[in-house]
């Protein structure tokens, strides 16, 4: 099955900087890879994602990206504000047809005012 | 709120207990899914449910069991065999079908604790 790799666990910043956020998958066939951002106390939602037809993805603040050949999708997050403080997670999935997720273990970003 | 609707938000389990948790969804999702969230594990899946009448085994089934009698409803209990119970319970639906990519709507969550 399809194992998902995510790093760092944690990431301190300092407000205003950027963040990175790393994920390397197994499964050569996997073809949507989604992130969720979990506030404190509450529950994890969407926040971005991106098909393996496409290598880069942005929403104002946020990107992501995929290198397929590595089999690696990375979180960027620019001009980083206490309210992205959270965990995130990265997840896999698409392989035989199959659109259940396999997470990463999540990262616990915290930025610094 | 959200469409997904997890009771109780806070649960207690006495030793060889079965409790179950609820777990209730207005969005017309095919799939639901139950997750366990424990520190620096991630989200491991338990079971998940893709029509009524129908489940599968996730990676850690031991000692938990669903029913999906509903498709609005995906209740899991915590069995007695399951021996370390502790930790915040997340359920989750999806649409299944071509295009839906199972973008995984969540619950509020239930934390379980041991008495």
């Amino acid at each position: 099955g399809e194992n998902v790799e995510q790093h760092p666990s944690t990431l301190s910043v300092q407000e205003g900087d950027s963040a990175v956020i790393k994920c390397t998958y197994s499964d050569s066939a996997s073809n949507y890879f989604p992130w969720y951002k979990q506030e404190l106390g509450k529950r994890p939602q969407l926040i971005i994602d991106i098909r393996s037809n496409v290598g880069e993805k942005k929403d104002q603040r946020i990107a992501v990206t995929l290198n397929k050949t590595a089999k690696h999708f990375s979180l960027h997050i620019t001009e980083t504000q206490p309210e992205d403080s959270a965990v995130y997670f990265c997840a896999a999935s698409g392989a035989g047809g199959s659109y259940i997720p396999t997470f990463g273990r999540g990262t616990s970003l915290i930025v610094h005012p | 709120d959200g469409g997904i609707t997890q009771s109780p938000k806070y649960l207690f389990r006495k030793e060889g207990q079965n409790v179950t948790l609820s777990c209730e969804q207005n969005l017309n999702h095919d799939a639901m899914y139950w997750y366990r969230q424990d520190p620096g594990q991630g989200l491991r899946l338990i079971y998940y449910s893709q029509i009524v009448n129908d489940f599968q085994k996730g990676d850690i089934a031991e000692g938990y069991s669903v029913s999906r009698e509903k498709k609005e409803s995906f209740p899991l209990t915590v069995t007695s065999a399951q021996k370390n119970p502790t930790a915040f319970y997340l359920c989750a639906s999806s649409i299944d079908r071509a295009g839906g990519l199972g973008i995984q709507y969540f619950g509020a969550g239930t934390r379980l604790s041991v008495l």
